[in-house]
């Protein structure tokens, strides 16, 4: 089936520790996003990527870092600079042209140890 | 004013009722609209996207954009216990911008 996958569901990181989310998709889709969700606020926009080797940050970018080597996978590495990490993550991908609608993965749970 | 106002509820009906969400916005260049459904522990689930002005049905869901007023609604006929799910309304640029600015959603529980 095509879809979006993040990977671990769950995450825990220590203190000064870096960690990755894994996000690939297998629909064909050019342009892949980062959000992350805390409780009582929306979506808030981390990076996105509309093509290889391409990415531009979003309204809170700051902490986090990204890579776009594949066409197929996204993934989000939240540094040690990132000081409030514990957030539910939300991996999305579109088509890319024509303001194509986002269709999300079931998200990464991050917290701290 | 935040871009983008959702009212978070929470908001309880009984089974078969009708279901009314709403979502106002400030930027009146946004031309597409969403309302994506999210349950608990999960990513959020595409129900319905729109261009512009006017309503689009999808069986149960009902969504409507009210451009001049800067309103949109997603309505539900019918409602199950399987409808209960946080609710976010977003929206974007026409021109190719892919930023889609989110409201903060509405936590609806149907009961049986």
């Amino acid at each position: 089936d095509g879809g979006i996958t993040q990977s671990p569901k769950y995450l825990f990181r220590k203190e000064g520790q870096n960690v990755t989310l894994s996000c690939e998709q297998n629909l064909n889709h050019d342009a892949m996003y980062w959000y992350r969700q805390d409780p009582g606020q929306g979506l808030r926009l981390i990076y996105y990527s509309q093509i290889v080797n391409d990415f531009q940050k979003g309204d809170i970018a700051e902490g986090y870092s990204v890579s776009r080597e594949k066409k197929e996978s996204f993934p989000l590495t939240v540094t040690s600079a990132q000081k409030n990490p514990t957030a539910f993550y939300l991996c999305a991908s579109s088509g890319g042209a024509n303001n194509q609608p986002q269709h999300f993965g079931d998200g990464t749970r991050l917290s701290i140890l | 004013q935040k871009e983008v106002e959702q009212d978070p509820g929470p908001l309880s009906v009984p089974e078969g009722a009708i279901v009314s969400l709403n979502c106002t916005y400030s930027n009146s260049a946004f031309q597409y609209f969403m309302w994506y459904r999210q349950y608990s522990r999960k990513g959020p689930e595409l129900l319905m996207y729109t261009y512009s002005s006017g309503n689009k049905e999808d069986g149960r869901f009902t969504a409507q954009v009210d451009k001049s007023s800067k309103y949109i609604s997603l309505f539900i006929r019918d409602s199950q216990p399987s409808d209960s799910a946080t609710y976010l309304c977003a929206m974007n640029l026409e021109g190719g911008s892919e930023k889609l600015v989110f409201g903060k959603g509405t936590k609806l529980t149907v009961n049986p």
